[in-house]
């Protein structure tokens, strides 16, 4: 089992520019998160999804779309990337059973938008 | 909003010595979680707790949920510089409609030989 993986690990982009981040598990869990890490701030929920088709906003969703059209992937988007955006990106997956299980998460994407 | 407030932001000892850090919530946890990251990687579970008043040790590791289920702590002992990272815990609150845990920012943890 590869468990969380994603893509790309690391990207630059110039400002304006689009991308999306894929998260993928392999793991069958139901739900996926994503968050950024910043430097003293730990890890700030984006975006989650209690499963296929559903997603919800965390603490800081704005400038960020997400999509999860199958169990297994959840996508992050930045529709116009911005300097604030440059940060390290993680995806993490749990079971589903409660908000309480234990998270998996992925080796991270790191972002810089210049 | 519901906080999980996480202290030092940072300490650095020397091996050997002790490490403690603290973890405190405004409002009642169902449990609380305990994740390690070390440089450059991606956080790690390494347990959970539930039960008031609940103390389990991983080896040199001691973690603590306290009687009103409002703060924990992690204890290492003796440090050593595989303990370096840093080390975040998760609360889950009772009054949490949501359904993500609430992280801490984390304490980083320096040994130096």
């Amino acid at each position: 089992n590869a468990g969380v993986t994603q893509t790309p690990k690391f990207r630059v982009l110039k400002t304006g520019q689009s991308m999306t981040l894929l998260c993928a598990q392999d793991m069958n869990h139901e739900y996926m998160y994503w968050y950024r890490q910043d430097p003293g701030m730990g890890l700030r929920l984006i975006h989650y999804s209690v499963g296929e088709g559903t997603t919800a906003k965390g603490e800081v969703p704005d400038g960020y779309n997400v999509s999860r059209l199958k169990k297994q992937n959840f996508l992050l988007g930045l529709e116009s990337a911005a300097p604030s955006q440059t940060s390290v990106y993680f995806c993490a997956s749990s079971w589903g059973l409660s908000r309480a299980d234990t998270q998996y998460f992925g080796p991270g994407t790191r972002l810089t938008v210049l | 909003g519901q906080q999980v407030m996480q202290i030092p932001q940072y300490q650095h000892v020397q091996e050997g010595e002790d490490f403690t850090t603290y973890c405190n919530s405004s409002t009642t946890l169902s449990n609380i979680q305990w994740y390690k990251q070390r440089p450059g990687g991606h956080p790690v579970f390494l347990i959970q707790l539930v039960k008031s008043g609940e103390v389990k040790k991983q080896k040199r590791l001691t973690f603590q949920f306290g009687e009103a289920k409002k703060n924990s702590s992690l204890h290492i002992t003796a440090t050593q510089t595989t303990d370096v990272g840093t080390y975040f815990c998760a609360g889950d609150p009772l009054s949490n409609s949501g359904y993500a845990l609430n992280f801490g920012k984390g304490t980083s943890l320096l040994v130096t030989p």
